[in-house]
């Protein structure tokens, strides 16, 4: 059983470059979490999602940050225009489910990140 | 108040001795929490994670959960130098489900 799959683990763009960060949940989880984390930062959450529905994106950036999770296919968080300060390691998450559904499916399973360098 | 708070360390400990790492939490309605070890540069990988008050063990690492004094600790006993790394706390936060981060304990366990 795969673990969460995050593709590129490097990424460089330029300024004004758009980046684009994928990410495959674990095999039977419908949830997935969007986390940044800066050198010596905790992790900051940004985005919550389930297949074609943004729950909560309480913490994205109103501008230039986007994601979706599609019926098909991997999550895809979007930035466009980047600048230097978005330098960072994107961490995604998944779970199976909420609490609703028992505790252990609020559980977080972590891919390896993906590092954004901007140039 | 911070809704997960950690002292950010670093937090030195003899090799073979227990570290102790604390996180307190805000929201009272919390029922499930978790301890994340991060190597640098490596993501968050899940070690423990409990739910009832009291103790939970798991080899070398107990957590301790006091949802009164909303409080949970994890200890580590006969530390390794591998042991050193950054521990976040995570709670999973009543009112909406969503799971908040500490910013994380970094141990280092000295040879």
């Amino acid at each position: 059983n795969a673990g969460v799959m995050q593709n590129p683990r490097h990424l460089v763009r330029r300024r004004g470059q758009e980046a684009r960060l994928r990410c495959s949940p674990m095999k039977g989880h419908s949830h997935v979490y969007w986390y940044r984390q800066l050198p010596e930062e905790g992790l900051k959450f940004m985005v919550y999602l389930q297949k074609e529905n943004i729950i909560d994106e309480s913490g994205m950036p109103k501008e230039r940050f986007s994601a979706e999770f599609p019926k098909e296919g991997p999550s895809i968080l979007r930035i466009q225009q980047v600048v230097r300060g978005d330098s960072a390691a994107y961490f995604c998450a998944s779970s199976p489910g909420t609490l609703t559904a028992g505790w252990r499916d609020t559980i977080q399973y972590f891919g390896a990140g993906t590092r954004l360098s901007v140039l | 108040q911070k809704e997960v708070e950690q002292n950010s360390g670093p937090l030195s400990v003899p090799e073979g001795a227990i570290a102790s790492l604390n996180c307190t939490y805000s929201d009272r309605g919390s029922q499930s929490f978790f301890w994340y070890r991060q190597y640098s540069g490596k993501s968050p990988e899940l070690i423990m994670f409990i739910y009832s008050n009291g103790d939970k063990e798991d080899g070398r690492f107990t957590a301790q959960l006091n949802k009164a004094s909303q409080y949970v600790s994890l200890l580590i006993r006969d530390s390794q130098p591998s042991d050193s790394a950054t521990y976040l706390c995570a709670v999973n936060r009543d009112r909406d489900d969503k799971i908040i981060f500490g910013k994380g304990t970094r141990l280092h366990i000295l040879p």
